[in-house]
């Protein structure tokens, strides 16, 4: 079963903001949402993480539903650089498994 | 900078062949994981370690194994390649046990097996 549901693609717009969405509805109570992303020819690099409230970091912020059935990953201005495949993730309370599904693959567009 | 470091960046081998990925990470993490990813499969987890000589089964361990004999270092190993083992192998590391922790990733090794 899937844990997380993820859009395949998405466009936007070089300097607008980006809104990508995860459903996660079986989502545990202990369960942290993470997200990732894949540039070109890389492995993954994180993104930012969260449990129930709203995170913000240098790179994006991550809004969750009151219920924690669904995130978004935020990005403020998109570049050229941010084009990627964003995961999002769920960690588990053991803290090994990264649950990783397809991904959103992200074109920004000049 | 942090890093996690993984032998080749590709590698081609026959069918039958042994072949080892190796992987080393230079942050002193306890935690060490091997994945592949497939097109429209994502990442899926092989195997993992969270300690010298441990290792666990992640969920398409089926023909791999993996060695790791030194905190640093993470070994995958193919005893018999075929050819739908041809794939991206990530390794990642990440430090201590919980969930808060950051993963880190390897640059991957695009592995073809003909």
């Amino acid at each position: 079963d899937a844990k997380t549901t993820q859009p395949n693609s998405m466009e936007s717009n070089e300097e607008e903001p980006v809104h990508l969405p995860c459903n996660h509805s079986t989502i545990s109570g202990t369960d942290y949402i993470h997200w990732y992303r894949q540039l070109p020819s890389q492995g993954p690099e994180y993104v930012i993480h969260g449990l129930t409230s709203n995170v913000n970091n240098r790179m994006a912020s991550l809004a969750i539903a009151e219920d924690r059935k669904s995130s978004t990953l935020i990005l403020h201005r998109a570049t050229l650089r941010d084009a990627a495949v964003y995961y999002c993730i769920l960690r588990d309370e053991t803290g090994n498994q990264f649950y990783f599904g397809t991904g959103t693959s992200l074109t920004v567009i000049p | 900078d942090v890093k996690v470091t993984q032998s080749s960046r590709y590698l081609v081998k026959r069918t039958g062949e042994k072949v080892f990925l190796e992987c080393v990470q230079d942050m002193d993490h306890e935690n060490m994981f091997w994945y592949r990813q497939d097109p429209g499969l994502g990442l899926r987890l092989i195997y993992f370690s969270y300690d010298v000589k441990m290792k666990e089964k992640g969920d398409i361990p089926e023909g791999y194994s993996v060695s790791r004999e030194k905190k640093e270092r993470f070994s995958l190993i193919l005893e018999s390649a075929s050819t739908n083992q041809t794939s991206m192998y990530l390794c990642a590391s990440t430090v201590g046990h919980g969930q808060n922790n950051e993963q880190f990733f390897g640059p991957g090794t695009r592995l073809t097996v003909l």
